[in-house]
């Protein structure tokens, strides 16, 4: 089936204008992650959804990234008034449930370049 | 605080040349380990997840084993193919993964 999508693929903007990120889940997947990924750097936790609702938000840098999740389906990470050192890869994942038992499935990333 | 550590940073093997990644965590309350393979410009790949110490999983050339302190990933007889950065998390109390930086291997024909 169908894994984890993301778009757009690449996004160059200028600093403090906002962007959009989106993630489609698999199909089914109850739980969402948004991760952040800087050159050399680990992946970072973002904010964490299980259906609608985002449980755990305590990755969000700032008060300037919000995140929501509509018909349990697709999420929506917004950044607002972008900074430089907001350039990295914005990855998404999904699992069936949440459990620690489930796998998280990533989609290909957004690459997000901030001038 | 949770920390993963993944060592070495990079590894160059010849074609053939077994070796292992070390991925060495200190957390508290372990719910499981997960190794993922990124090849550049894509997600992470899942490989693998351990869950308690002595646990181990084989996939082609790569085998997972577990320790209450660090987990190796052993290669077999790696081929080009699997040249790409594979990374260790962690999934303690919360529902997120921990990461570490990631072992960048390439093998070279």
């Amino acid at each position: 089936g169908a894994g984890v999508s993301q778009s757009p693929s690449n996004k160059v903007t200028e600093k403090g204008k906002d962007v959009e990120l989106r993630c489609d889940p698999i199909s089914g997947h109850t739980a969402l992650y948004w991760y952040r990924q800087r050159l050399g750097q680990g992946l970072e936790f973002l904010i964490y959804f299980q259906g609608n609702s985002a449980p755990d938000k305590s990755g969000l840098p700032s008060d300037r990234f919000s995140a929501e999740r509509t018909g349990e389906s697709v999420s929506t990470l917004t950044i607002q008034r972008t900074q430089q050192e907001d350039s990295a890869v914005y990855l998404c994942a999904s699992s069936l449930a949440g459990r620690h038992t489930d796998t998280q499935y990533f989609g290909p990333g957004t690459r997000l370049t901030v001038l | 605080e949770d920390q993963v550590t993944q060592s070495p940073e990079a590894l160059r093997l010849q074609e053939g040349e077994s070796s292992s990644l070390n991925c060495s965590y200190t957390v508290s309350g372990l719910r499981g380990l997960f190794w993922y393979r990124q090849d550049p410009g894509k997600g992470p790949e899942f490989l693998f997840t351990l869950y308690s110490a002595g646990e181990e999983k084989e996939k082609e050339r790569l085998k997972a084993t577990l320790t209450k302190k660090e987990s190796f990933l052993h290669i077999t007889a790696p081929k080009p193919e699997d040249s790409a950065t594979y990374l260790c998390a962690v999934q303690a109390g919360a529902n997120n993964l921990f990461f570490g930086t990631g072992t960048r291997l390439t093998v070279i024909p």
